[in-house]
């Protein structure tokens, strides 16, 4: 089955600075790759996807960007703000599949 | 509130009890998960349904666990005999899916679940 690697598991970052979460994924086949935020005690919700045939996705200060070859994905936000603290998950699915979810990355934007 | 929505939200059981869920997904979609989620954890998927069809389960939905969806509307996960190591925060999603297209999975809030 797929597995997807996450990293960094924590992140501290300025306000302003960017950030950068990296995903890789084992199963080649693998075609969607949604990134979600989680705030404390709160449902995971859906920021940004990306499919296999696009190479980057920009919304405002989030991108995603996507190596087929290499089989990662990372995702980029730029000009941080406290309110973007929350732990980020990558995730991987093939066709209509169930998605595989990375372990998390905490991002902390400090003020 | 139209998104997916969780009851309870919080439960708290003693080991050996039983225990059961219930999701109501959004009103259209026809694709409901579940999911388990840890401390310092992603969500780890544990069985969804197309409509009323049951169609995956994961290797760690033991027979402890069963999981309905009559009708294809809401759906209940039951875990009979719990034991502590069941505790963790059970997360439902929905999504249309058609065809052979994956779309957003929107979760719900969760039901923590707590063994005792």
């Amino acid at each position: 089955g797929e597995n997807v690697e996450q990293h960094p598991s924590t992140l501290s970052v300025q306000e302003g600075d960017s950030a950068v979460i990296k995903c890789t994924y084992s199963d080649s086949a693998s075609n969607y790759f949604p990134w979600y935020k989680q705030e404390l005690g709160k449902r995971p919700q859906l920021i940004i996807d990306i499919r296999s045939n696009v190479g980057e996705k920009k919304d405002q200060r989030i991108a995603v960007t996507l190596n087929k070859t290499a089989k990662h994905f990372s995702l980029h936000i730029t000009e941080t703000q406290p309110e973007d603290s929350a732990v980020y998950f990558c995730a991987a699915s093939r066709g209509y599949s169930t998605l595989t979810f990375g372990k998390g990355t905490m991002l902390l934007v400090s003020p | 509130d139209t998104g997916v929505s969780q009851d309870p939200r919080h439960k708290i059981t003693k080991r050996g009890q039983n225990v059961t869920f219930r999701c109501d997904p959004i009103s259209e979609h026809n694709r409901l998960y579940w999911y388990r989620q840890t401390l310092g954890q992603g969500p780890e998927f544990l069985t969804y349904f197309q409509n009323e069809a049951q169609l995956e389960k994961s290797r760690l939905l033991s027979d402890r666990f069963s999981a309905e969806r009559p009708k294809g509307s809401f759906s209940t996960l039951e875990i009979q005999r719990t034991e502590q190591g069941d505790s963790a925060m059970y997360l439902c999603a929905s999504s249309l899916t058609v065809s052979v297209v994956n779309t957003e999975a929107f979760f719900g809030q969760g039901t923590r679940l707590t063994v005792v």
